[in-house]
């Protein structure tokens, strides 16, 4: 089982729409969690860090449920400029600190 | 200002030349990290520095050296490459090791 698992998609939606992205991580020793967006070709960029009490940055939001191991992300209003891989990100503690495991990414395309 | 910065953008070695890819943040950041990403693939962690003490190695082959001169530079070092090894090669820094990484362009390797 990969240690980070999300659904690759390709998400194909309107602009407009609202889409949501999941991840589940498999170590309860996971410390903390991000969305980076990924552009094709390019370098990821973090998106935003991810908190149990949840966070919100304009159209996009963020959740955290530790208890089930799960990440999600929601893009209301989905714009064009929004199509990109959004890579789910997690980290552990100890001796791995500073080790960033990567889900696979879910790719999505927002179309006019 | 969260820039990393990467040199050269591109690289193109035979199988016997000895390259080097430059990496550097003024960030004051005390942790930097090498990540290797083929197409459609996550970022794959490779080294880890923190304090400019080389903390984390993925088993990376010994054909991937590493070097951090100073506190703002890391080098990785290229010799013997094999043509698997073409990906884009990621560096990335965070202020304290286990903290939010931001990442730089990148160098898209090419081995024939």
């Amino acid at each position: 089982r990969k240690e980070v698992e999300q659904d690759p998609g390709p998400f194909n939606v309107p602009e407009g729409a609202t889409v949501a992205f999941n991840c589940t991580y498999s170590n309860s020793a996971s410390q903390s969690f991000f969305w980076y967006r990924q552009d094709c070709r390019k370098e990821p960029k973090l998106l935003m860090s991810v908190y149990s009490s949840g966070n919100e940055d304009g159209r996009f939001t963020a959740q955290l449920n530790r208890a089930s191991q799960y990440i999600s992300l929601l893009i209301r209003d989905s714009k064009l400029s929004d199509s990109a891989t959004y890579l789910c990100v997690v980290t552990y503690g100890s001796s791995n600190t500073g080790k960033l495991i990567f889900g696979q990414g879910t790719t999505l395309q927002v179309k006019p | 200002d969260t820039e990393v910065t990467q040199t050269p953008k591109h690289l193109v070695m035979g199988m016997t030349n000895k390259k080097s890819l430059k990496c550097e943040q003024h960030m004051g950041h005390r942790a930097m990290y090498w990540y290797k990403q083929k197409a459609k693939k996550p970022p794959e962690l490779m080294f880890v520095y923190s304090y400019e003490k080389l903390s984390i190695n993925e088993s990376v082959p010994s054909r991937f050296s590493p070097e951090c001169p100073n506190s703002s530079l890391l080098n990785l070092h290229l010799h013997a490459l094999q043509p698997e090894d073409s990906a884009l090669y990621l560096c990335a820094s965070s202020r304290l090791r286990g903290e939010t990484q931001y990442f730089g362009p990148g160098t898209r390797l090419l081995v024939l």
